[in-house]
């Protein structure tokens, strides 16, 4: 079985930091992951994914993420938020079957503060 | 290239009643995904169709059923509605559902019980 953890359920930072959403998996064979934003009112839009090759994958938005596979983590990060940047984002995972069912994180509630 | 497009955006029925949720992929695409996002129980997948075949399933009552067309739109179907099926209802779409390919959502329909 598969499943995704987002240990945070808010994250606040100030504008210019670094941030970080955390995220780690469990499945049973090789995780295909995904990172997702969710603007109020609005569906989901794709950030970036880890499907083999480099650990460190560079998305849209100046998002990037790191896979570790001994801790089967995979957070997002982005050197300097922007306001803009506020939003929900979701981890999601799916098993290497070829299966198109998408298992989500329960979501984290980024906030930038001006 | 025009998104992926759910109608209607709002829906307002009473429990009972029956309801219908539409969804156009992105032209090309021929793998269509159906998620329920609630704030209590986060994304959970409902069904995923390809060339007209319902090709995985989520953990949902028999109550929650769709179907694909030949041009790739879909339709997903709530019967007997409860107050608990209130839900934002997003609609995805991918190329032929590969596991690692992204999916574009639609914006979703917003379906609310009374």
């Amino acid at each position: 079985a598969q499943s995704v953890a987002q240990p945070e359920d808010q994250v606040n930072v100030a504008e210019g930091n670094p941030l970080t959403v955390k995220c780690t998996y469990s499945v049973s064979g090789n995780p295909y992951l995904f990172w997702y934003v969710q603007y109020p009112n609005r569906g989901l839009q794709f950030l970036l994914k880890y499907i083999t090759g480099d650990n460190l994958v560079k998305g849209s938005y100046g998002f990037e993420a790191e896979f570790n596979k001994s801790q089967t983590s995979f957070h997002l990060k982005k050197p300097s938020a922007l306001v803009s940047d506020s939003a929900l984002y979701f981890c999601a995972v799916r098993e290497g079957t070829g299966a198109n069912n998408l298992f989500f994180g329960t979501g984290t509630r980024l906030t930038v503060i001006p | 290239k025009a998104g992926v497009t759910q109608t209607p955006r709002y829906l307002i029925k009473t429990r009972g009643q029956q309801v219908t949720l539409s969804c156009s992929p992105i032209s090309g695409h021929r793998s269509v995904s159906w998620y329920q996002q609630t704030p209590g129980q986060g994304l959970q997948f409902l069904f995923e169709y390809f060339s007209e075949t319902q090709r995985n399933k989520g953990n949902f009552p028999g109550r929650f059923s769709g179907r694909q067309f030949s041009n790739s739109r879909s339709e997903m179907n709530v019967s007997t509605l409860e107050l608990g099926d209130s839900a934002l209802y997003l609609c995805a779409s991918s190329l032929v559902g590969g596991a690692g390919e992204k999916l574009f959502f639609g914006s979703g329909t917003q379906l609310s019980v009374l």
